[in-house]
């Protein structure tokens, strides 16, 4: 079974402060790893996959097999950093990927 | 592009009744996925069409069921209605390595 804990529903930091989310996951297998964010009042989208190891809007996420995790850093948050913050796990069953979400973390990055 | 649209956007049926939600892929996608997704929580897969056929599907009861038409468009329907089905209903379009669009949901209350 495949499954993405983020243990902190709520996050509070004060801007210019690092900020990082909490992501594990369990999958017997290869996964792929997803950051997705939800701003107010908008439509869920991706925000980082670790297979690009690029940098979006200054967050970076590593992936740990080892401590099977995939934890979202970013060195000083800015305020419009303020959104719910999703970790997904894509696993292969049969011939398709499905995404499994965790229960998401709320950042309110204050002024 | 206007990525993917969902209709309605906000929907009030009773309990028993049946519901039929709508999704439009991004343009040039051909895989359509959809989440149910409750309050306080993060998106849960329900099942997925390609090529007009049900490719996966998550752990929901036989009352959700789908379609997918040659357009790639897609219908979610839940048949029955209970209290518990009242959610936020994510549809999302990929293509087979592509990262997941998400459209805006159809919010679902059932009294």
């Amino acid at each position: 079974a495949q499954r993405v804990t983020q243990p902190e529903k709520l996050l509070s930091v004060f801007k210019g402060a690092p900020v990082e989310l909490k992501c594990n996951y369990s999958y017997s297998g290869s996964p792929e790893l997803f950051w997705y964010v939800q701003y107010s009042r908008q439509r869920l989208q991706l925000l980082l996959r670790h297979i690009s190891r690029e940098s979006i809007k200054g967050f970076t996420a590593d992936l740990n097999k080892g401590e099977t995790s995939f934890h979202l850093k970013k060195p000083f948050a800015q305020e419009e950093d303020s959104a719910m913050y999703y970790c997904a796990l894509s696993g292969l069953r049969g011939s398709a990927r499905q995404l499994t979400f965790g229960s998401g973390t709320q950042l309110t990055v204050l002024p | 592009d206007a990525g993917v649209t969902q209709s309605p956007t906000h929907l009030i049926k009773t309990r028993g009744q049946q519901v039929t939600l709508r999704c439009s892929p991004k343009s040039g996608h051909d895989t359509v996925s959809w989440y149910q997704q409750a309050l306080g929580q993060g998106p849960q897969f329900i099942f997925q069409y390609y090529e007009e056929e049900e490719r996966q599907r998550g752990n929901f009861p036989d009352r959700f069921s789908g379609h997918q038409y040659p357009n790639y468009s897609s219908e979610l329907n839940v048949n029955a209605l209970l209290l518990g089905d009242s959610a936020l209903y994510l549809c999302a379009s990929s293509l087979v390595t592509i990262e997941a669009f998400f459209g805006q949901g159809t919010r679902l209350t059932v009294v």
